[in-house]
């Protein structure tokens, strides 16, 4: 039982190359989410879909799009990349809503130059 | 706007100390309070979670304790401990819609 899975670990990226995040998770749960973590900050959440074959906007949509593959896979892409993304993305997954605990990969580390 | 606040930003004690975190937050309507802990370079990992009716619950050596009229929370920690060394994040959760609002975290260093 692995959890919540995310590849890579780390990438570098040139400003306007593209790139997608990957995410899985093997507890059978029906919500899952990206975030961005910046210095100082807290998390925000950048999408997230509710079950599989939906998801919305959160607070800090532009830039990216996301798919749920199925129910287990939840990928991020960044379809231009800019400095201003540089970040850690975590993903995350739970059994139903945002109110229930959340179960975090162990995040990939994006430096955009 | 909703808003999570913690203080300290950072905290150093030492080894066997305790220790007390503070989150004041402006949420409405509320639905719970979750107090994540987060070590360097991994993800948050849920320590409690409060809910409108809960005043204090305890995990371990952790004691969370919830004023649902002033809008605070704290988490003290006993007998602190090297692998307590972290980020501390309070996050509340709004009835209303499907998002969390996080604090920036508490950085706790504790020292031998």
């Amino acid at each position: 039982n692995a959890g919540v899975t995310q590849t890579p670990k780390f990438q570098v990226l040139k400003t306007g190359q593209s790139m997608t995040l990957q995410c899985a998770q093997d507890m059978n749960h029906n919500s899952m989410y990206w975030y961005r973590q910046d210095p100082g900050m807290g998390l925000r959440l950048i999408y997230y879909s509710a079950s599989e074959g939906t998801t919305d906007k959160g607070e800090v949509p532009n830039g990216y799009n996301v798919s749920r593959l199925n129910k287990r896979e939840f990928s991020l892409r960044l379809e231009s990349a800019a400095p201003s993304q540089t970040s850690v993305y975590f993903c995350a997954s739970s059994v139903g809503g945002a109110g229930e605990t959340q179960y975090f990969g162990p995040g990939t580390r994006l430096l955009v130059l | 706007k909703n808003q999570v606040e913690q203080s300290p930003q950072s905290l150093i004690i030492l080894e066997g100390k305790n220790c007390t975190l503070q989150c004041n937050y402006t949420v409405s309507p509320f639905s719970n309070l979750r107090w994540y802990k987060q070590d360097t370079g991994r993800g948050p990992v849920s320590l409690t979670i409060m809910t409108f009716s809960e005043n204090t619950k305890s995990n371990g050596r952790y004691t969370a304790t919830l004023d649902a009229d002033t809008k605070q929370s704290s988490l003290h920690i006993t007998a602190s401990q090297l692998s307590d060394s972290a980020s501390y994040i309070c996050v509340v959760s709004a009835n209303s819609n499907y998002q969390l609002i996080w604090g920036a975290g508490t950085k706790l260093i504790i020292k031998p």
